[in-house]
Parts: structure tokens; sequence; C-alpha cells
């Protein structure tokens, strides 16, 4: 099993640009998480998901847009980078609620 | 407003010896609690969990104390190896809410 995959792994961009960041997860996992963490911070919560067609925003949701079309993905959209988004994103999934959560290996993103 | 503290930035021991790391939450809503273990550029992975009805959980050389009335909680490694050397993460969640709270982590260094 893959588990919880997040693409790309690296990423540069500019002030303004744009870009989506990806995960999958082959468990059937109804549910699904966003989160970044800065250095010397714990994980904050942009935004989750408890299935298909249904998102809710976390701690941290400006700048940030997600969609659930289906179980397997949940991307994370950026619209307009900032160099405040400069962080490592991990994507986490999991089955019910009182259940641990898997995580993919993140994204290391940097905005200039 | 940070509902899950770790106020131990880091912790070093001695292999063999007990490592015991500290977490601290504010939200009485809290029920369901989570240690999570971090190595660089690899996601958090799932270590040990604890519900609110009991007050230890054991697996191998890891066990979870749970203090309510303190709302603090406690994982304690016995013996310490050097591969326990990572960070370490707190989690908790409540019941009416389907987000997931984490700590700022503990970074344990075991020393052979």
């Amino acid at each position: 099993n893959a588990g919880v995959t997040q693409t790309p792994k690296f990423r540069i961009l500019k002030i303004g640009q744009s870009m989506t960041l990806q995960c999958t997860q082959d468990m059937n996992h109804n549910y699904m998480y966003w989160y970044r963490q800065d250095p010397g911070m714990g994980l904050k919560l942009i935004y989750y998901s408890v299935g298909a067609g249904i998102t809710d925003k976390g701690e941290v949701p400006n700048g940030y847009n997600v969609s659930r079309s289906t179980t397997e993905d949940f991307p994370l959209r950026l619209e307009l980078a900032a160099p405040s988004q400069t962080s490592v994103y991990f994507c986490a999934s999991k089955e019910q609620r009182d259940q641990p959560q898997h995580f993919g290996d993140g994204t290391r993103l940097s905005i200039l | 407003d940070q509902q899950v503290k770790q106020n131990s930035p880091s912790l070093s021991v001695q292999e063999g010896r007990i490592s015991i790391l500290n977490c601290d939450y504010t939200n009485s809503m809290f029920d369901y609690f989570l240690w999570y273990k971090k190595y660089p550029a690899e996601g958090p992975t799932f270590l040990i969990s604890i519900s609110s009805i009991k007050d230890k959980n054991e697996d191998g050389r890891f066990t979870v104390f749970l203090n309510k009335s303190a709302k603090h909680l406690s994982l304690h490694i016995v013996p310490s190896q050097p591969g326990d050397s990572a960070v370490y993460f707190c989690a908790a969640s409540a019941r009416n809410n389907n987000d997931m709270r984490f700590g700022a982590g503990t970074r344990l260094t075991v020393k052979p």
C-alpha cells in the first residue's frame, strides 16, 4: 500500500503565483486533513474533510482553498502565494474519528 | 490559541534510561489523545493513543498516562534506545469536533 502520497516534495514559488499541492490516499479513508508546520512549531490545521463533497476550515485557512470531489484526493490550492506561506505542508487521512491519522511525507514550499 | 502545549522543546536521556515527555491541554472537551513520532524529512507516524475513559495505555516500551483533572498527559519510554531519537508530538481531539490539535513537539535525543 502506498498510504498517503503528496506531490511535489519540494517547490519554490514567486510571490503572487498559484499552485496546487496534491494529496491522494489509497486506504479508502473518509477523513482527510491538511496541516502546515512552521519551524519550531506544531502542526496547524488548515482544512479538513469528513468525506467526499464536504470540507471545513481549520485553525489557519486564510489564503488556501480545498476541494474533495473523490474519496481518494484532497488537493490544497494556494491562489496568491505570500512569503508567510513558506512552510512544510502535511496531508493526513484516517478511517474514523477515534483513530490515528496516517501522514504523507510532506511538501516543502518556499515562497520568495 | 494553543490548546495543546508541550513546554519542553527538547529532552536528552541516556540509553537504557526512562524518557518522560509531557503535554498539557486546555480544552476540557478533548477526549482522545495521541502521540506521534517524527523523523526529519518524513511525516509524523502514530505511536500510541488513549481515550479519556482510561488513565493509562501501554504498548511495549511505550506507556501513555492521562490525568484528566490536571489536563495533563505524559509519554514514558522505557528503556530508551538511540533509535527513539526524534521529535514527539502530542495531539488531541474533541467528540464534538472532527479536527485535531497538535503541540509544538519535543525533540528527544537518546545518547548511547
